[in-house]
């Protein structure tokens, strides 16, 4: 089946600084990208759709100029936690659809941990 | 507003009893309703899905228009069920961007 990965699996950084998290589909060419944040015993809340070389779109209230998501290629997408902070800690998955499998089912990646100390 | 709603955080039954779990969700348009899964340390993956009207590891889940929910049915639950259950909604058909609003999830124990 279709597989995403996502690296790393888990950061720690100390505040102020920024994180990269990347998000691959590594056996389907991904039209489309998802990023979603989940904190501890909840929901799984969509940050932002990625569309391969266009720009990406951001939900209501998620900071787009703190949350950069690039998606360059069919096959990665980036998230890039910019001047992190303790708030930003939570478990970051990415899942993606594209062109393999029914149309618009999502393939998730493992989550990447991130706490900001 | 579109909205998914699975009222129940934890259900825990003994194995072999039947378990349902519940979604209602409110929207607008055509939907297309999903369940997901989460194995302990595992990621997110499909269960299945309203228009393939199939039955997976036992399970099925017919979708309810006049009372808007999508429960989820087993009738003899396994240990191996006990996982984490998330209701999902999406657009269905053209103008499909793919983005899934997910419910609060539910947590399957099936007890010895």
């Amino acid at each position: 089946g279709a597989v995403v990965s996502q690296h790393p699996s888990w950061v720690i950084c100390k505040s102020g600084t920024s994180v990269k998290i990347e998000c691959r589909s590594l056996d389907f060419q991904a039209t489309t990208m998802f990023w979603y944040r989940q904190f501890p015993k909840q929901s799984l809340m969509l940050m932002a759709t990625s569309n391969e070389g266009s720009k990406a779109t951001y939900e209501q209230g998620v900071e787009k100029d703190k949350f950069l998501i690039n998606h360059a290629s069919l096959t990665l997408s980036t998230l890039t936690v910019t001047s992190a902070h303790p708030e930003d800690s939570s478990f970051y998955i990415c899942s993606a659809t594209g062109l393999a499998g029914p149309s618009y089912e999502q393939y998730f990646g493992p989550g990447t941990r991130l706490t900001v100390t | 507003a579109q909205r998914v709603t699975q009222p129940e955080k934890l259900l825990s039954v003994f194995k072999g009893a039947p378990v349902e779990l519940k979604c209602n969700y409110s929207y607008s348009g055509s939907p297309e309703l999903f369940w997901y899964v989460q194995y302990s340390r595992q990621r997110l993956q499909l269960l299945l899905r309203h228009i393939s009207r199939e039955s997976i590891k036992g399970f099925t889940a017919d979708l309810n228009k006049g009372e808007t929910s999508f429960h989820l049915k087993k009738p003899f639950a396994q240990e191996e069920d006990s996982a984490m259950y998330y209701c999902a909604l999406s657009r269905y058909g053209s103008g499909n961007t793919g983005k899934l609003i997910f419910g609060q999830g539910t947590t399957l124990q099936v007890k010895p």
